[in-house]
């Protein structure tokens, strides 16, 4: 059973442009969720995160939205860049966080030049 | 500087044999984990760990085992490698024990488990 989803497996965008990635979650436990962007052959690298009591994080280019009530966060990249292409994994968490992340399957990002 | 380092990068094994892959975290964080990433690509939780409590995802074949030396080391050991347990393997590690939030993870680069 997933609990967290990522519809999307790939996403292509133009460089410059905004890229939107999405999430959908099941679990209403989960209070704390973050976004981790991967490139081949390397670990998962944390990027941005939010807690439930917030609906907006923003860091330089990168904002993480979250609506509660449809239990779906999306990331917001703006403007694009080539460097961003890679994949991007949401992840949450509840109980503090002690039993782990949940992630979902990721969303491959291509930037077009 | 590499915060969380994995040894080997990559294991290629016969079925049947035991093997081992170390962890280190420079970071000074109290809790360590380890993740598998199978064929579908989706990263599940094995483990998370500190100097006081190991909670294991009840989905893991106990043949799978963290030791952990000291609070900068978590290694996993894995008895009688089967076909199934070829996937990709991260440790990761994080601020908190059991008096914080252990939620935002850093993670190693990944060891690529294959067993013939």
């Amino acid at each position: 059973d997933q609990q967290v989803k990522q519809n999307s497996p790939s996403l292509s965008v133009q460089e410059g442009r905004i890229s939107i990635l999405n999430c959908d979650y099941t679990n209403s436990m989960f209070d704390y969720f973050l976004w981790y962007k991967k490139y081949p052959a390397e670990g998962p690298t944390f990027l941005i995160s939010i807690s439930s009591i917030k609906d907006k994080n923003e860091d330089g280019r990168f904002t993480v939205f979250l609506n509660k009530s449809a239990k779906h966060l999306s990331l917001h990249i703006v403007p694009s860049q080539p460097g961003d292409s890679a994949v991007y994994f949401c992840a949450a968490s509840a109980t503090g966080g002690a039993d782990g992340l949940t992630f979902g399957k990721g969303t491959h990002l291509i930037i077009q030049p | 500087d590499t915060a969380v380092s994995q040894t080997p990068k990559y294991l290629v094994t016969q079925m049947g044999n035991d093997k081992s892959i170390k962890c280190e975290q420079n970071l000074g964080h109290d809790t360590m984990y380890w993740y598998k990433q199978d064929s579908k690509k989706f990263l599940k939780i094995m483990f998370s760990y500190n100097n006081k409590e190991l909670i294991i995802n009840e989905t893991v074949p106990n043949r799978f085992s963290p030791k952990s030396p000291d609070k900068a080391h978590l290694n996993l050991h894995i008895n009688s490698l089967e076909l199934g347990d070829s996937a990709v393997y991260f440790c990761a590690s994080s601020h908190g024990g059991t008096s914080g939030r252990t939620d935002t993870q850093y993670f190693g680069p990944g060891t690529r488990l294959t067993v013939l």
